[in-house]
Formats: C-alpha cells, sequence, structure tokens
C-alpha cells in the first residue's frame, strides 16, 4: 500500500491569494491525482499528473487556476491561485499502485477556507 | 458521460439494524467498482472493490457484488454498529490507462445506539 500525506492539514486564506498544497508519497509512483471535495459534495478530479510530463486536467478546471508541479515520482504540489471563497474546499491528492481495477490511496486531504 | 448514482442520504438506523445502500453506474467500458469510506475526521479509504461481474467485495462485514446485468454495485451489512456511522462513496474506474475515479454524490449513515 501506499502511505501519502499532504501539507498543510488546512488553512484560512485570505481573497485573492494563492495557496501551494503538497503531496508526499513513501513510494514511487506513475500517477498522481488531486481531487475537491467541496462542503457536503462528493469529489470531483481536478488533474492527474505525470512525471515528467504536463498534467491533465478535467473539464471545468484550467492550469492557470490550478497549476500543478510533479517534480519526480513521490511528489506533487497543486497551487489554488487567487483564491475566492468558493475554492472553499477539501483538496486530496491519491496515487493508485499497479494496473487497473487496482485500489487508489488518498491523502487525508487539505482543508481550505477562503475569506 | 460516465457517472455513479447513489443513494441520497442521509441515512439513520439503529445498531444491528440491516444496512443497504443503493448504487447504480453508467459506464461507456467495463469497470471496476468501489466503495469508499470516509469516517468523521479521518481521509477517504477503500472498503471494497470488485473488478469483474458477479465479484463480490467484502470488508469489515460489508459486501457489494457486481451486478453486470442491472449496472449496480449496492453496498450491505446485516447488523451495523456504531462505529459504522460515516460518509461512504460509490466510485468506478474505467481501466483505460488513466486510473482515475468517478465518485457518486455520497451517502452519509448514521448510526444510533
Amino acid at each position: 500500500s501506499a502511505v501519502i500525506s499532504q501539507k498543510p492539514s488546512r488553512d484560512i486564506c485570505q481573497r485573492g491569494t494563492s495557496l501551494t498544497i503538497q503531496c508526499q508519497v513513501d513510494s514511487q509512483v506513475t500517477m498522481m491525482f488531486w481531487y475537491r471535495q467541496q462542503p457536503g459534495q462528493s469529489l470531483t478530479l481536478i488533474a492527474t499528473a505525470n512525471q515528467g510530463s504536463e498534467a491533465t486536467y478535467e473539464s471545468g478546471f484550467v492550469i492557470d487556476k490550478f497549476p500543478i508541479s510533479r517534480p519526480n515520482l513521490t511528489f506533487s504540489t497543486l497551487t489554488v491561485s487567487n483564491m475566492s471563497p468558493e475554492d472553499s474546499s477539501i483538496y486530496l491528492c491519491s496515487t493508485h499502485q499497479g494496473g487497473g481495477g487496482d485500489t487508489q490511496y488518498f491523502g487525508p486531504g487539505t482543508r481550505l477556507t477562503v475569506l | 458521460g460516465d457517472s455513479v448514482t447513489q443513494m441520497e442520504g442521509p441515512v439513520t438506523l439503529s445498531e444491528e439494524a440491516f444496512l443497504t445502500i443503493n448504487c447504480t453506474y453508467t459506464a461507456t467500458g467495463y469497470p471496476s467498482l468501489f466503495w469508499y469510506v470516509q469516517y468523521p475526521g479521518e481521509g477517504l479509504q477503500l472498503l471494497l472493490k470488485a473488478t469483474k461481474a458477479d465479484d463480490k467485495g467484502s470488508n469489515k462485514g460489508f459486501e457489494a457484488t457486481y451486478r453486470k446485468e442491472t449496472t449496480s454495485f449496492h453496498l450491505e451489512k446485516g447488523s451495523v454498529q456504531v462505529s459504522d456511522s460515516a460518509v461512504y462513496f460509490c466510485a468506478l474506474n474505467l481501466n483505460f490507462g488513466n486510473e482515475k475515479l468517478t465518485f457518486g454524490t455520497g451517502t452519509r449513515l448514521t448510526i444510533i445506539p
């Protein structure tokens, strides 16, 4: 199994600022994913991040708003840029090990509140 | 597009009651199916999974059977406990080399003693 840690665990930010969330995996993985969980909602995939290539964004999410870095096989960052209260959510990173159908492992999440 | 439809909550049951949380899916391919659980204040954890038709996933007394004919993956437990109080998410993965998960809306379960 993969153990994933995230920093920070929570933050309260002012409108218009940016926050970078870090995700660290305890083993080398090919794919990492970033999800958003808005209050009372389900998880929505923001983007898929492969090491050495540009992140692939889902419909409704753009790189200017959510830039992602993937410098190596154990680490990724997600930045939430120019924040507004609508960005208040829990942001989770995840990864999987192995081929199709295998378990995905999730980090504990970063709870972001934008004032 | 691909989607997961889950029984709406919240669901409140007494301890030792029988639990069913319905989940149906729409997928263009042949997905793997999952139930994830989120306990209060904790991260998302895999509860059980099934990767092909008629497979039964089971864990912690919970079961779900992959029914291709009805495109369903209902979660069941014969006797729930207070510690089962959590939010349960049904999800699918299409196994096309990109392992992203599509989640249902989640069902909040509360078990009262």
